[in-house]
């Protein structure tokens, strides 16, 4: 495609209910990554996938967390039982390879936990 | 572990007037430095980047210098104009996995007054 896609733009969910979260990389790219975005604040690195296996997921948050990629292509962030800290912008991007570290990111899902 | 440093968190200018935002990074094998522009409700674009076996880089009106020995690099910004007002990240990428991984600072919010 012409640029990383994610959906949904905006998700809305209550409290303990699980979400999935999508990304599609730009087509070819091997490398893909999800950051998370509070409000007011930087990108905090979740996962990284290289191709479908992720040899980085230090930065997920906790056993809620999940992703996985299928394909070498789109990949899917899950969230169990969501809290209202979860509440935040997540971004995925993706890279050529993993030796270019230049990264294109998507607009984001837009997570609210009430 | 590895940190990335920006400042200031906010910055507001007068059109016409120039800006600056700077960063400090810790791992001295880093060598790919980006510089992305987040527009409100929009994803991080990437407006110019630098590898460490340059100092500086110009694209129009910004541009961005590093210094290896001091571990910091900065953005400039020229001429400001009402449409640079965005929240802008640096990066530093490290080794990590085998992987190259970026670590962003916290942003710095610019705001362009007419």
């Amino acid at each position: 495609g012409a640029g990383v896609s994610q959906s949904p733009s905006n998700k809305v969910t209550e409290k303990g209910k699980d979400v999935e979260l999508r990304c599609d990389p730009i087509s070819g790219h091997t490398a893909l990554y999800w950051y998370r975005q509070s409000l007011g604040q930087g990108l905090e690195f979740l996962i990284y996938f290289q191709g479908n296996s992720a040899p980085d997921k230090s930065g997920l948050p906790s056993d809620r967390f999940s992703a996985e990629r299928t394909g070498g292509s789109v990949s899917t962030l899950t969230i169990q039982r969501t809290q209202q800290e979860d509440s935040a912008v997540y971004l995925c991007a993706s890279s050529p390879r993993t030796t270019e570290v230049i990264q294109y990111f998507g607009a984001g899902t837009r997570l609210s936990v009430l | 572990g590895e940190n990335v440093e920006q400042h200031p968190s906010t910055l507001s200018v007068q059109e016409g007037d120039s800006a600056v935002i700077k960063c400090t990074y810790s791992d001295s094998a880093s060598n790919y430095f980006p510089w992305y522009k987040q527009e409100l409700g929009k994803r991080p674009q990437l407006i110019i980047d630098i590898r460490s076996n340059v100092g500086e880089k110009k694209d129009q009106r910004i541009a961005v210098t590093l210094n290896k020995t001091a571990k910091h690099f900065s953005l400039h910004i020229t001429e400001t104009q009402p449409e640079d007002s965005a929240v802008y990240f640096c990066a530093a990428s490290i080794l990590s996995g085998g992987y190259n991984k970026l670590i962003f600072g916290a942003g710095t919010r610019l705001a362009v007054h007419p």
